[in-house]
């Protein structure tokens, strides 16, 4: 039930935009997305849920194609800061205790 | 104020032993889960429990059992430990399928 995510590993310049990818095999409820600095603990950025809904917050904007069951982290203009593991979440249509399952991750660096 | 506050930091200890992790959370959060982040920084469900069910992932040994004494506090209790739990576990909580989760910083466990 893992999704898979790619890039693996980003590297960018500050200013630069990079696109991270989640994808799953099976029917999706909502996506997360979540950004993990070294040693500390994942902080949540954005949930999407099934309607294929796209949502952003400064300049880090995500979309989520619930047929496709694939989700797309864009991150526009980076700065410094962007760096990190990003992670994204998904989980299925069964009601109940959400469970997250959660990609490989994506580490992005951002140099100056 | 710590929303989702875990103890202990850090835990090292030696193989066979038993041990627990204290999580505690101030939110108002209906629902807590344990997570296991391994050294290749793989995020894995082992737990979620609201007041009405407890979902355990079936790869999870029952060695590991969560114990929760009220709506706020889900305690992670460990048996006969061995080397491969060395790991990074992370307690969360969500409100509802529209949540977010947030992470407590984290318990590093160390068996030797």
């Amino acid at each position: 039930q893992q999704p898979v995510q790619s890039p693996q590993a980003v590297i960018l310049r500050e200013g630069e935009d990079a696109v991270i990818n989640c994808s799953s095999s099976k029917a999706l409820y909502s996506v997360h997305w979540y950004r993990q600095k070294h040693g500390e603990a994942p902080v949540f950025l954005m949930i999407l849920l099934k309607g294929g809904e796209q949502k952003g917050h400064d300049k880090i904007s995500a979309s989520f194609n619930e047929k496709k069951q694939q989700s797309s982290l864009d991150l526009t203009a980076s700065q410094l800061s962007y760096s990190g593991t990003y992670f994204c979440g998904t989980e299925g249509p069964l009601t109940g205790a959400n469970n997250l399952f959660f990609g490989t991750g994506t580490r992005l660096t951002v140099i100056p | 104020d710590t929303a989702v506050s875990q103890t202990p930091k850090y835990l090292v200890t030696q193989m066979g032993n038993d041990k627990s992790i204290k999580c505690e959370q101030n939110l108002g959060h209906d629902t807590m889960y344990w997570y296991k982040q391994d050294s290749k920084k793989f995020l894995k469900i082992m737990f979620s429990y609201n007041n009405k069910e407890l979902i355990i992932n079936e790869t999870v040994p029952n060695r590991f059992s969560p114990k929760s004494p009220d709506k706020a506090h889900l305690n992670l209790h460990i048996n006969s430990l061995e080397l491969g739990d060395s790991a990074v576990y992370f307690c969360a909580s969500s409100q509802g399928r529209r949540g977010g989760y947030t992470f407590g910083s984290g318990t590093r466990l160390t068996v030797v």
